[in-house]
């Protein structure tokens, strides 16, 4: 499978727990968004990568929130001392030089 | 502030009806507007974009700047054609503004 992939696809956790998800983009896409999505609404954007470049970080990312994409490749996204209010579907996209990039699976988090 | 609406949350349709999912958006520069679909269990998929002027699987969709609108259309639904479809707009160079989605039922 040579599209993004997301682990893990599943995520239970307790409220107040540190969880991490990551996520493989297409190899030569050098952008990668991560957005959030909740039940009945569309993906909302939390951040942008240019390479390993941070280049835009949405205001729903709170300081609970951090993102990295070190060398260019695999991101990670990390929620510390999480919260009921944080789960949702965690998706991830790749893209060249243009928009409308390529999504993965997504992440389910569950906070317990 | 950049947003897209897709006033119908649910649409029903027969089988071989025509289809139009609705989209409007409010942007003060150029947007460029894209349709997704996601069927039952799978990964967000692009259908189409506003730039490339395509049909895809009978799907069109036109940029009308003086209604701020980019809706979906197809002249005869197929069975294949339920899924979830959101509309997205893009801002600036990076990220989409994504509608809430209407859940498409195509009705044998």
């Amino acid at each position: 499978d040579t599209g993004v992939s997301q682990n893990p696809r599943h995520k239970i956790t307790k409220r107040g727990q540190n969880v991490t998800f990551r996520c493989d983009p297409i190899s030569e896409h050098n952008r990668l968004y991560w957005y959030r999505q909740t039940l009945g609404q569309g993906p909302e954007f939390l951040t942008y990568f240019q390479n390993e470049a941070q280049l835009e970080k949405s205001r729903l990312l709170s300081d609970r929130f951090s993102a990295e994409r070190p060398k260019g490749s695999f991101s990670t996204l990390e929620i510390q001392r999480t919260e009921q209010g944080d789960s949702a579907m965690y998706l991830c996209a790749s893209s060249p030089a243009q928009r409308g990039g390529f999504f993965g699976p997504g992440t389910r988090l569950t906070v317990l | 502030a950049q947003r897209v609406t897709q006033p119908e949350k649910l649409l029903s349709v027969f089988k071989g009806a025509p289809v139009e999912l609705k989209c409007n958006y409010s942007y003060s520069g150029s947007p460029e507007l894209f349709w997704y679909v996601q069927y039952s269990r799978q990964r967000l998929q692009l259908l189409l974009r506003h730039i490339s002027r395509e049909s895809i699987k009978g799907f069109t969709a036109d940029l009308n700047k003086g209604e701020t609108s980019f809706h979906l259309k197809k002249p005869f639904a197929q069975e294949e054609d339920s899924a979830m479809y959101y509309c997205a707009l893009g801002r600036g160079a990076q990220k989409l503004v994504f509608g809430q989605g209407t859940r498409l039922t195509i009705n044998p």
